[in-house]
């Protein structure tokens, strides 16, 4: 069965340093691979997609991720963090089964930054 | 305004009691998702929607119902609440991209329950 996993729970930088977020996937095709951010007491907003080609995608607020096949994973990075990046992060596969396209996410990474 | 609306925003009722939550999207999409967030879990797939007369039960079904009364509204019903359903419950929207182009999912602002 497909899944995501999220190996870490929390995670807590300072404003400015580097972030990556990790995330391993369980797919045996070729996967969609989505990450999501949920700020407090909001809904989830896309940061980034992969569908094929580059494998490293660039998406909204400066953030990256890089599929590695080979490693069934897809990081997230971003190379300064700011205070408002402070939410929670999740990272989603899409696989189509029976016709329809549907998403598996991760438990989510929250991450704390302190100034 | 929102893509993707959802009302009420927040809700507290009793065991027992009959809920609907309202999903409504002026994005376009044909396909429309109920899901469930608890925390820790992730979120989860309750029932999803391709079209106004194809309805599909997700990973956790049991205890809801859906109603999708127009390509822009898809409602999830509680019929008798209890208390494990307490959850923020996201609708999701999608456009359908053609066979494995891996459609994009847009979420609303969530829905907080609260079934004491």
């Amino acid at each position: 069965a497909q899944s995501v996993t999220q190996p870490d729970i929390h995670i807590t930088v300072s404003e400015g340093a580097s972030l990556e977020l990790r995330c391993n996937y369980s797919y045996g095709a070729t996967p969609y691979l989505f990450w999501y951010v949920q700020s407090p007491g909001q809904g989830l907003q896309l940061l980034l997609k992969y569908f094929s080609g580059d494998t490293l995608v660039q998406g909204i607020k400066g953030f990256e991720a890089e599929f590695k096949r080979s490693q069934s994973s897809f990081n997230l990075r971003k190379p300064s963090v700011h205070w408002s990046d402070a939410a929670e992060y999740f990272c989603a596969v899409g696989y189509t089964q029976g016709g329809s396209e549907k998403l598996v996410f991760g438990k989510g990474t929250k991450l704390t930054v302190n100034p | 305004d929102a893509d993707v609306t959802q009302t009420p925003r927040n809700r507290i009722t009793k065991t027992g009691k009959r809920i609907m939550l309202e999903c409504s999207q002026t994005k376009g999409h044909d396909r429309m998702y109920w899901y469930r967030q608890d925390p820790g879990l992730g979120l989860r797939l309750i029932y999803y929607s391709f079209d106004v007369k194809d309805i599909n039960k997700g990973e956790i079904s049991d205890g809801y119902s859906v109603s999708r009364q127009a390509q822009a509204k898809f409602s999830l019903s509680l019929e008798s609440a209890i208390p494990n359903q307490t959850a923020l419950y996201f609708c999701a929207t999608s456009d359908f991209l053609g066979p494995g182009r891996g459609d994009t999912q847009y979420f609303g602002p969530g829905t907080r329950l609260t079934v004491l």
